[in-house]
């Protein structure tokens, strides 16, 4: 099985912050890795897919990078409403399977 | 526009079984396959599984092989999970989020179904 280490597992920045999360993969996944924000009692909400992919209606200060074993997340200004765990999550076709990296919680300095 | 509706919270004691329901609706359901996530009180997020609602086919999180069952029905845009012989560290909230055919993102959510398990 594939296994995930998404670091830091939690974070303090200030409003303004370029704030930046990393995953790394145990083996290549090329780029079958999604970004995910979660606020507290809601449901996760995708933010980048395929690694670099911005989903439609989410603010572009959200973006993501890499392939094969190492990924990034960034904000590049944190907003106060940027409260929230972020979540890696990768997957394989063959057959089908997914796994989540660990969880970053992100607060406000 | 897309919503996937869960059945509401269960209590249940060890041993039993639970059965979530995921209702669709402002897509094509049979165009998509539905993933379960669950997520412990103060923990991460967990993948159970995957149901394709193009022809059944399933793969489910080995951890939870011969415990866990997806169904859907086409004819109520209803995709199921049931779970069995349930213990206390199946107390969770249980997710049900769309997929793409042949895999990918996960790109719209349930709200999400609290099942816990007490005695």
């Amino acid at each position: 099985d594939i296994q995930m280490t998404q670091s830091p597992s939690s974070l303090s920045a200030s409003v303004g912050d370029r704030v930046t999360i990393t995953c790394q993969a145990s083996q290549d996944i090329s780029n079958y890795l999604n970004w995910y924000q979660q606020k507290p009692g809601k449901a996760p909400k995708l933010l980048i897919y395929d690694a670099s992919n911005l989903e439609t209606g989410v603010p572009s200060r959200f973006s993501g990078s890499g392939s094969g074993t190492d990924f990034t997340f960034t904000i590049s200004s944190l907003q106060p409403e940027d409260i929230a765990t972020y979540y890696c999550q990768q997957y394989d076709n063959l057959p089908l399977v997914y796994t989540f990296g660990q969880g970053t919680k992100l607060e406000i300095k | 526009q897309v919503q996937l509706v869960q059945s509401g919270a269960e209590v249940k004691k060890p041993g039993a079984s639970v059965k979530v329901s995921c209702k669709a609706s402002g897509y094509t359901f049979t165009s998509y396959g539905i993933s379960w996530v669950r997520q412990a009180p103060g923990q991460g997020l967990e993948w159970m599984g995957w149901i394709s609602a193009y022809n059944g086919n399933t793969n489910y999180a080995q951890k939870l092989q011969g415990r866990v069952t997806m169904t859907t029905d086409t004819s109520t845009s209803t995709a199921y999970m049931e779970l069995r012989s349930l213990r206390s560290d199946d107390t969770a909230v249980y997710y049900c989020a769309r997929v793409p055919r042949f895999g990918g993102r996960f790109d719209y959510w349930g709200q999400g179904t609290l099942v816990t398990v007490s005695s």
